[in-house]
C-alpha cells in the first residue's frame, strides 16, 4: 500500500505523560500537514512542512506541541505533559508540491488522555 | 474564528431522496475542495472547484461554486446507503492551508 500511513491508531495515556505519533507520507509528496480533529468538527489545521521544513504552525499549537520532518520524510508529532483537552483524532496529510494539489489523508492517531 | 461554515451539521433522509449541503465564508475564496469522511474513516478527496460560478459533476454528486466565490454546494441525488457519512469542505484563501468547515453528517434510511 503506498497511501499515508500512521502510527499507532490508537493511544491511551494518562494526563502528564509524553506521546509522539508517526507519520509516513506518499513517498513523493513534498507536502505533509497535521490536522487535529474532534468529534462533529472538521479537521483543524495544526502545521505543515514542505520537505523537512516546518513552514507554518497554527495558534492551536501550544508549546507542549512539537513537530519534526527529519529528512523530509516521515514526521512525528511529540505532545508533551499531555492534557485532557487533547484527546482528539490527530490526522496526517500528504499532498504533491503545490498547495491546492490532493491532500491524501492517513487513517489517524486515536488519542485518549485519562 | 471560524473560517468555513457548513449547514446543516446533519441530515437524514430516505434512500432515494435528495441530499444539499451548503458551504459559506466570509471571506472570497481562492479554490475550494470537498472531502467525504465516512463513519470511522477519514476524509477523501472528491474534488476541487477553482472559477467563479463552476458546476462539477460526479456520476450522482453535482457540485457547484457560487459566482463570488463565497459559497459552495454538494448536491446528491437519489441517495444510496453507500453515501451515509461526514461531507467537509475546505476553503483556500492563499498562504499554505485549507480552512474546513464543520461538516454535514449525511444518514440514509434504507
Amino acid at each position: 500500500d503506498t497511501g499515508v500511513s500512521q502510527d499507532p491508531r490508537h493511544k491511551i495515556t494518562k494526563r502528564g505523560q509524553n506521546v509522539t505519533f508517526r507519520c509516513d507520507p506518499i513517498s513523493e509528496h513534498n507536502r505533509l500537514y497535521w490536522y487535529r480533529q474532534t468529534l462533529g468538527q472538521g479537521p483543524e489545521f495544526l502545521t505543515y512542512f514542505q520537505n523537512e521544513a516546518q513552514l507554518e504552525k497554527s495558534r492551536l499549537l501550544s508549546d507542549r506541541f512539537s513537530a519534526e520532518r527529519p529528512k523530509g520524510s516521515f514526521s512525528t508529532l511529540e505532545i508533551q505533559r499531555t492534557e485532557q483537552g487533547d484527546s482528539a483524532m490527530y490526522l496526517c496529510a500528504s499532498s504533491y508540491r503545490q498547495v491546492t494539489d490532493t491532500q491524501y489523508f492517513g487513517p489517524g492517531t486515536r488519542l485518549t488522555v485519562l | 474564528g471560524q473560517q468555513v461554515m457548513q449547514i446543516p451539521q446533519y441530515q437524514h433522509v430516505q434512500e432515494g431522496e435528495d441530499f444539499t449541503t451548503y458551504c459559506n465564508s466570509s471571506t472570497t475564496l481562492s479554490n475550494i475542495q470537498w472531502y467525504k469522511q465516512r463513519p470511522g474513516g477519514h476524509p477523501v478527496f472528491l474534488i476541487q472547484l477553482v472559477k467563479s460560478g463552476e458546476v462539477k459533476k460526479q456520476k450522482r454528486l453535482t457540485f457547484q461554486f457560487g459566482e463570488a466565490k463565497k459559497n459552495s454546494s454538494l448536491h446528491i441525488t437519489a441517495t444510496q446507503t453507500t453515501d451515509v457519512g461526514t461531507y467537509f469542505c475546505a476553503g483556500y484563501l492563499g498562504g499554505n492551508q485549507f480552512y474546513f468547515g464543520t461538516g454535514t453528517s449525511l444518514t440514509v434510511i434504507p
